[in-house]
């Protein structure tokens, strides 16, 4: 089944340790997006690619990274993480154009900072 | 920028019918769209609202009436499964990504 997989599920990282969650689908959709979701919180959008045009939020902080291969995988990258980064990273994708407000999420992984 | 309003918390009977309320402040609006989470899992698409009136998918339903920046989610004949948090979303300004309000958690009992 096309999907968006994420991975790994569960990630524990050191205060600072630099770390990459990953994310890739089959869905051939244009657009992937990453969310940050604290607990009993709201996604809240960090960066989003339509094809290989990168978005920046204004207010994701300059410690998170993000890279886009190809149209199939994403990555995230937290060059520096502080125990505040702990979270949920959600990734998801839609296709522009044929009615973009349906994402597909991924399980998404839980960060852990020690 | 844009905000989005809706209740933190709604408790409701097995069988009942419950409507979560969701109102907006957007610069450019593409429509209203509504996610499902349940605690632990991610987020999945229910339904999207572009124009006004009520959109219906089986048990849950969609209203959206631009004129007052306001829509709904109605949840018809509740189980136990419903049990979750609702957002309802709207493209950021840019129109090029999805904001999420800050849900509201439902919690259906027998």
């Amino acid at each position: 089944d096309a999907m968006v997989i994420q991975n790994p599920r569960y990630q524990v990282t050191q205060f600072g340790k630099p770390v990459t969650l990953s994310c890739s689908q089959t869905l051939n959709h244009n657009v992937m997006y990453w969310y940050q979701q604290k607990s009993s919180q709201a996604p809240k959008l960090l960066f989003h690619y339509y094809d290989k045009d990168f978005n920046n939020e204004a207010d994701t902080p300059d410690n998170f990274q993000s890279r886009r291969p190809n149209t199939s995988f994403c990555f995230l990258d937290i060059r520096s993480p502080g125990l505040g980064d702990a979270a949920m990273y959600l990734c998801a994708t839609s296709r522009r154009g044929q009615g973009g407000e349906k994402l597909f999420f991924g399980s998404g992984t839980q960060l852990s900072v020690l | 920028g844009q905000s989005l309003e809706q209740p933190s918390e709604v408790t409701a009977v097995e069988g009942a019918i419950v409507q979560i309320n969701c109102t907006y402040q957007t610069s450019g609006f593409y429509g209203l769209s509504w996610y499902q989470q349940h605690d632990g899992g991610a987020p999945t698409f229910l339904s999207y609202n572009a124009l006004d009136g009520l959109e219906e998918t089986g048990r849950f339903s969609s209203f959206l009436s631009r004129s007052d920046s306001y829509g709904y989610l109605l949840l018809q004949e509740l189980q136990m499964k419903d049990s979750a948090s609702y957002f309802c979303a709207v493209r950021d300004q840019a129109g090029t990504a999805l904001i999420f309000g800050k849900g509201t958690t439902l919690s259906v009992s027998s």
